[in-house]
């Protein structure tokens, strides 16, 4: 069974930092591309950013490119995303999801980061 | 990054019942790289199509998806009541991927 599970999340103040971790078992974790997702409370979703299955290629949303930070370790089959300088903006569950280089069909569960002072 | 507008926002229908969802992009989505998810509250979201056309694993046949270029849809052919929730499409074309805005489905 494919599971990917989120953590890092949590309250942070604006200008802050903050690193989120995907947790994936269940399938080659090594051969697949990787993105974040989110979405805020009650709004539509919102691409991130995206890793190739080698960490050799990174994209990102405007919204966040030069602040935020995509990853990989594919020894620990884990995703990670540095987040810095936070603004309110950037409240959300953020899911860690895996699948193709464009469509998506693995999803975690989400993890809330909430930015306010 | 392309703009993905989705129409209409909100669907007020009944089981049995056809549903057509509009997904327009700002400019020409290379090779209809082109994909529609289906949300129910609470839950992550749930690939239906991609490719524009393409049904993913496990989706019944009365889900479809169409369109080219700017302009697609997808297409409920007679709604269950498990099918009420948001459907979103998302264009993987270009470097930066975009999400539609997502149209609500309800009874």
């Amino acid at each position: 069974e494919v599971q990917l599970v989120e953590s890092g999340g949590g309250l942070v103040q604006p200008g802050g930092s903050l690193r989120l971790s995907c947790a994936a078992s269940g399938f080659t974790f090594s051969s697949s591309w990787m993105h974040w997702v989110r979405q805020a409370p009650g709004r539509g979703l919102v691409w991130v950013s995206r890793i190739k299955s080698d960490g050799s290629y990174t994209t990102y949303a405007d919204s966040v490119k030069g602040r935020f930070t995509i990853s990989r370790d594919n020894a620990k089959n884990t995703l990670y995303l540095q987040m810095n300088s936070l603004r309110a903006e950037d409240t959300a569950i953020y899911y860690c999801a895996g699948g193709g280089s464009g469509y998506i069909f693995n999803w975690g569960e989400g993890t809330l980061v909430t930015v306010s002072s | 990054e392309i703009v993905l507008t989705q129409s209409p926002g909100t669907l007020s229908l009944s089981p049995g019942e056809r549903a057509t969802l509009s997904c327009r992009a700002s400019q020409s989505v290379d090779n209809n790289y082109l994909a529609w998810y289906q949300q129910k509250p609470g839950q992550a979201p749930r690939l239906l199509i991609s490719g524009a056309s393409n049904r993913a694993t496990g989706i019944p046949d009365r889900f479809s998806g169409s369109g080219s270029a700017t302009d697609f849809t997808l297409t409920i052919s007679r709604l269950e009541p498990e099918d009420f929730a948001v459907f979103y499409c998302q264009q993987y074309g270009s470097s930066a991927l975009t999400f539609g805005g997502g149209t609500k489905v309800e009874i």
